[in-house]
């Protein structure tokens, strides 16, 4: 079983709407969690970190789930510019080492 | 302006041949990565360093090898002993858990 896990996707879905993805991964010793964003044949960037509370930034919600090992990336209103891989990372415990997940790809239809 | 550079953008190589991609950043971390990225994947860890003449492999190590002799440098050597050299690779550094990339190095060996 992979550490970390995503939809396979790809996703395909109307400028507008609203979509999810989801990631689980495997590691109780878990620490961190974030959604990163790859743009094509580009290096991924930091979209948001995720906190055990939720948090929300403008169109984008991320949830963690400690307890069923479960992450999740809601976006509203999606845009044109929104098309791109997002990937699930959790850290391992006590190191500053990233696992990727292996990308979900986003594109969205005007 | 701070940030990471990778060279060169694109790489090519012969088979049986050793090749250095070189990383520097400019962020004042202390901690450097490399990972590689195949189609439809996510990032492996190849080799991280948290401090300067230090470094741990990572997942994937064998057939690579690195130097840290200065805090802004970490460069990587993909030496003949690599199966699968062709692959897209990243070069990181971070601030606690957040990772920044460079732009990458697309390596194909003919």
């Amino acid at each position: 079983r992979k550490e970390v896990e995503q939809d396979p996707g790809p996703f395909n879905v109307p400028e507008g709407a609203t979509v999810a993805f989801n990631c689980t991964y495997s590691n109780s010793a878990s620490q961190s969690f974030f959604w990163y964003r790859q743009d094509c044949r580009k290096e991924p960037k930091l979209l948001m970190s995720v906190y055990s509370s939720g948090n929300e930034d403008g169109r984008f919600t991320a949830q963690l789930n400690r307890a069923s090992q479960y992450i999740s990336l809601l976006i509203r209103d999606s845009k044109l510019s929104d098309s791109a891989t997002y990937l699930c990372v959790v850290t391992r415990q006590g190191a500053q080492k990233l696992v990727f997940g292996q990308g979900t790809r986003l594109t969205i239809n005007p | 302006d701070g940030g990471i550079t990778q060279s060169p953008k694109y790489l090519f190589r012969k088979e049986g041949q050793n090749v250095t991609l070189s990383c520097e950043q400019n962020l004042n971390h202390d901690a450097m990565y490399w990972y590689r990225q195949d189609p439809g994947q996510g990032l492996r860890l190849i080799y991280y360093s948290q401090i300067v003449n230090d470094f741990q492999k990572g997942d994937i190590a064998e057939g690579y090898s690195v130097s840290r002799e200065k805090k802004e440098s970490f460069p990587l050597t993909v030496t003949s002993a690599q199966k699968n050299p062709t692959a897209f690779y990243l070069c990181a550094s971070s601030r606690e858990y957040e990772q920044f990339f460079g732009p990458g190095t697309r390596l194909t060996v003919l």
